[in-house]
């Protein structure tokens, strides 16, 4: 079975611009999450997706927005990129079924540079 | 404020030995635990999950312990092989399927 695919692997930006990210889930998984790691703040969640409805959203701005659509591939944006925006998004597919386990895998992660 | 917590920033260990990975938490509502390891650049990779429900998960080399009382999960490796090295992560389930991590243990292991 595939992993989790993330494109691209790495972008450069500049300040003021926006930015799309793609993942593709593990076939079967209907529950996508995305995660921000930076240096300073260590992994934290975003937003998570399931059944093309946002779940659950963390602590971030409203210039970090996602959707996911019928085949559960998800996407994030974030727009009016900032400098303190670079870092490593990671997006992770977990199946779902209540009270289960609900490991979550991660695929390899975009490296945003915001320049 | 700070959910999960691993205070020791790195780990060192001898090839063979045990490798005790520590992880603390606040939250009583979380409901799953799981570790990951990281290499760097790469996304983490799931090595293994145990329910609150639970004081004890075993499987191959990784047993992860819970102390619900205590509020404290630890992840054993034994033995410890040099290909462990890397930075692993502890993570608590809470509303929905949402992961707090804590910052990562660095563990080397020295041959």
């Amino acid at each position: 079975k595939a992993g989790v695919t993330q494109t691209p692997r790495y972008l450069i930006k500049t300040r003021g611009q926006q930015v799309t990210l793609s993942c593709s889930p593990i076939s079967g998984h209907r529950s996508v999450s995305w995660y921000q790691q930076t240096p300073g703040q260590g992994l934290q969640f975003l937003f998570e997706y399931f059944s093309e409805t946002q779940r659950n959203k963390g602590n971030f701005p409203g210039r970090f927005s996602g959707r996911q659509f019928s085949n559960s591939r998800s996407e994030m944006n974030v727009s009016t990129l900032e400098l303190g925006d670079s870092a490593l998004y990671l997006c992770a597919s977990s199946l779902e079924w209540a009270g289960g386990a609900a490991e979550q895998f991660f695929g390899p992660g975009t490296r945003l540079t915001v320049l | 404020d700070q959910q999960v917590k691993q205070n020791s920033p790195s780990l060192s260990v001898q090839e063979g030995r045990i490798s005790i990975l520590n992880c603390d938490y606040t939250n009583s509502m979380f409901d799953y635990f799981l570790w990951y390891k990281k290499y760097p650049a790469e996304g983490p990779t799931f090595l293994i999950s145990i329910s609150s429900i639970k004081d004890k998960n075993e499987d191959g080399r990784f047993t992860v312990f819970l102390n619900k009382s205590a509020k404290h999960l630890s992840l054993h490796i034994v033995p410890s092989q040099p290909g462990d090295s890397a930075v692993y992560f502890c993570a608590a389930r809470g509303a929905g399927n949402m992961l707090t991590f804590g910052g990562g243990t660095r563990l080397m292991v020295k041959p």
